[in-house]
């Protein structure tokens, strides 16, 4: 069994600050993990992935994330936000072991202020 | 260009009157998924399919039905739509191998009044 947990349903940053979103996993096999990104009215667009290899891992739109096993985490950073960061961030997690159900964690919406 | 198409994208319906959401893919992904989103509650996934003529259920999929009979196409049919089904749906494939990541439809807003 494997489960996704986001702490925060929701994330307040101001224009220019750190963003950190937290997500948690649990696999029984090695995870491959994801983020993706929902704006207003669309579906959902990957951000980045990990499944195996290089642990900090590089994104679209200046997004990274770390693998961390030890700590069994996989939290999004921005270095600095912008307001069309704004958009509810999903992590998810899947594994490589024949068919294995992508699982969702229940979203973190980022609010971004001037 | 690469793309999961779902259609409608909008939907209001009546209880019990019986409808179909379609979902076509053109990656010649072996895995396609059903998902619904509800606010606090993420995406919980409805029904799944590994391969032509092979689908199981999901997390939540009472109420549901699906059928693959073509690689591209997954349609998620609600026999009698009842008013908590209202809800975003969401069509995914994906591939077996390789590379997992899922692609999604830009899904269809239902509700059952």
């Amino acid at each position: 069994a494997q489960s996704v947990t986001q702490l925060g349903s929701h994330v307040s940053v101001s224009e220019g600050a750190l963003v950190l979103l937290r997500c948690n996993y649990s696999s029984s096999v090695p995870p491959y993990l994801f983020w993706y990104v929902q704006y207003p009215n669309q579906g959902l667009q990957l951000l980045l992935k990990y499944t195996t290899g290089a642990t900090l891992v590089k994104g679209i739109n200046g997004f990274e994330a770390e693998f961390k096993k030890s700590e069994t985490s996989f939290h999004l950073t921005k270095p600095s936000a912008h307001m069309s960061d704004a958009a509810e961030y999903f992590c998810a997690v899947t594994s490589n072991s024949g068919y294995s159900t992508l699982t969702f964690g229940k979203g973190t919406m980022l609010l971004v202020s001037p | 260009e690469a793309q999961v198409t779902q259609n409608p994208r909008y939907l209001i319906t009546v209880t019990g009157k019986k409808l179909t959401v379609t979902c076509s893919q053109n990656m010649n992904h072996e895995y396609m998924s059903w998902y619904r989103q509800d606010p606090g509650l993420g995406l919980r996934q409805i029904y799944y399919s590994m391969n032509v003529e092979v689908t199981d259920k999901g997390d939540v999929p009472e109420g549901y039905k699906v059928s693959r009979k073509e690689k591209r196409n997954f349609p998620l049919i609600l026999e009698s739509p009842s008013p908590n089904q209202t809800s975003l749906y969401f069509c995914a494939s994906r591939s077996s191998t390789g590379n997992t990541e899922a692609f999604f439809g830009q899904g269809t807003r239902l509700t059952v009044v």
